[in-house]
């Protein structure tokens, strides 16, 4: 069956502008996790739905990021006057029950 | 901030060796889980050992777990070289009732054919 998929897989966007990232999780997977992964370090933790229900956004880095999850299955985060720390790979979960996640391919975002 | 740490950061070996990687991490855990990322794509996961678990076993993988010493390791025996790339333990700290991970930075392992 399908899995977790994002796009796009690459962005390239100047120091300033707002970007979109997409997540479809796989269908029926109540919980929806977002990771920022710096180049050559583990995945962060950004923040986590249940549902529509954003019930963690802790590790957001700023007011700058923001995330959504409307009607409980695609999500998007948003990033608002992007900076070049903001560089990462954004990888995006998804999962059925406790503790398991699905990971998607990530969006490679790139701040000139 | 990573949960913990992991050992060694880079790690080469030949087809047919065993590969083993070692993590700690800080906090109390519900469980650790390990998973591979290749180049360029997502994490899969590859195994889960509960608190109260010591040792598990999936395929060529092995995996311990002190909680005392809050360590887990990681055995991929008679290495492939499809089993080359990055390997990271992730731990879901007691009471996180998100469950989200947190991640160690990883071991990248190279196996050359």
């Amino acid at each position: 069956g399908a899995g977790v998929s994002q796009s796009p897989r690459y962005k390239v966007a100047k120091r300033g502008q707002d970007v979109a990232l997409r997540c479809d999780p796989i269908s029926g997977h109540v919980s929806l996790f977002w990771y920022q992964q710096a180049l050559g370090q583990g995945p962060e933790f950004l923040t986590y739905f249940q549902n529509e229900a954003q019930l963690d956004k802790s590790g957001l880095p700023s007011d700058r990021f923001f995330a959504e999850r409307p009607e409980g299955s695609v999500s998007t985060l948003k990033i608002q006057r992007t900076q070049q720390e903001d560089s990462a790979v954004y990888l995006c979960a998804s999962s059925p029950r406790a503790y398991e996640q699905y990971f998607g391919p990530g969006t490679r975002l790139t701040v000139t | 901030s990573q949960q913990g740490e992991e050992d060694p950061q880079a790690l080469s070996i030949q087809e047919g060796e065993n590969a083993t990687m070692n993590c700690s991490y800080k906090t109390s855990i519900n469980n650790l889980q390990w998973y591979r990322q290749n180049s360029g794509r997502g994490l899969v996961h590859l195994i889960l050992i509960r608190s109260n678990e010591r040792e598990k076993h999936s395929g060529r993988l092995r995996v311990t777990l002190d909680t005392s010493k809050k360590s887990s390791s990681l055995l991929i025996t008679a290495s492939r070289a499809a089993d080359t790339a990055s390997y990271f333990c992730a731990t879901v700290p007691t009471g996180n009732a998100g469950n989200m991970l947190t991640f160690g930075g990883g071991t990248r392992l190279m196996v050359k054919p």
